[in-house]
């Protein structure tokens, strides 16, 4: 089945301690990204990637980092968390640019 | 800036009932349009899209057109069902902004038997 997988569906973690949250697809797309979504606001991309190496930041991509290393992974990275990153994340990806975004479930994270 | 504007929620509505969730954009270029929907506990998946004016995207029931005199992409349902009941997000995607998708902020749907 054409998937989108996001782990850990919950988290909870404490003020500077380093999380992943992983995401992989099994689409063989080039395009992956990922959003966060907050009441009121939407979703709002923080990072995204056209290709294996290539990542770029979105719109929030202040304590964040992403890596590219294998076409189907694309990790979200929190060096040092903080209460303001509390949340609900979710990866997406599509075969190209502009394409129709497949998205995982969401990782809710809390962070106190 | 690029951006979407949705009517805000919670929309209740009852069974049978007619559905509009007004959305308008505002972008520089000319952007392709969409609405998501997210049920309860999941992701977004998409419901229907329009890539030119005058386009009309239909899935399930809904229904949207691409107006671009009135930069708007209203959905609208005939009939909503009690299953209908979710977050409705409209987007905008720009070509020359490497295919962004630019999020309304939803609206939440609930329909009652």
């Amino acid at each position: 089945e054409a998937q989108v997988t996001q782990n850990p569906r919950y988290l909870i973690t404490v003020t500077g301690k380093k999380l992943t949250v992983t995401c992989s697809q099994n689409m063989n797309h080039e395009y992956m990204s990922w959003y966060r979504q907050d009441p009121g606001l939407g979703l709002r991309q923080i990072y995204y990637s056209m290709n294996v190496e290539v990542t770029d930041k979105g719109d929030v991509p202040e304590g964040y980092k992403v890596s590219r290393k294998e076409k189907r992974n694309f990790p979200l990275i929190l060096e040092s968390p903080s209460p303001n990153q509390t949340s609900l994340y979710f990866c997406a990806s599509s075969l190209l640019q502009g394409g129709v975004l497949h998205f995982g479930n969401g990782t809710r994270l809390t962070v106190t | 800036g690029d951006s979407v504007t949705q009517m805000e929620g919670p929309v209740t509505l009852s069974e049978e009932a007619f559905l509009t969730i007004n959305c308008t954009y505002t972008a520089t270029g000319y952007p392709s349009l969409f609405w998501y929907v997210q049920y309860p506990g999941e992701g977004l998946q998409l419901l229907l899209k329009a890539t030119k004016a005058d386009d009309k995207g239909s899935n399930k029931g809904f229904e949207a057109t691409y107006r671009k005199e009135t930069t708007s992409f209203h959905l609208e349902k005939g009939s909503v069902q009690v299953s209908d009941s979710a977050v409705y997000f409209c987007a905008l995607s720009l070509y020359n902004q490497g295919g962004k998708l630019i999020f309304g902020q939803g609206t939440e749907l609930s329909v009652k038997p």
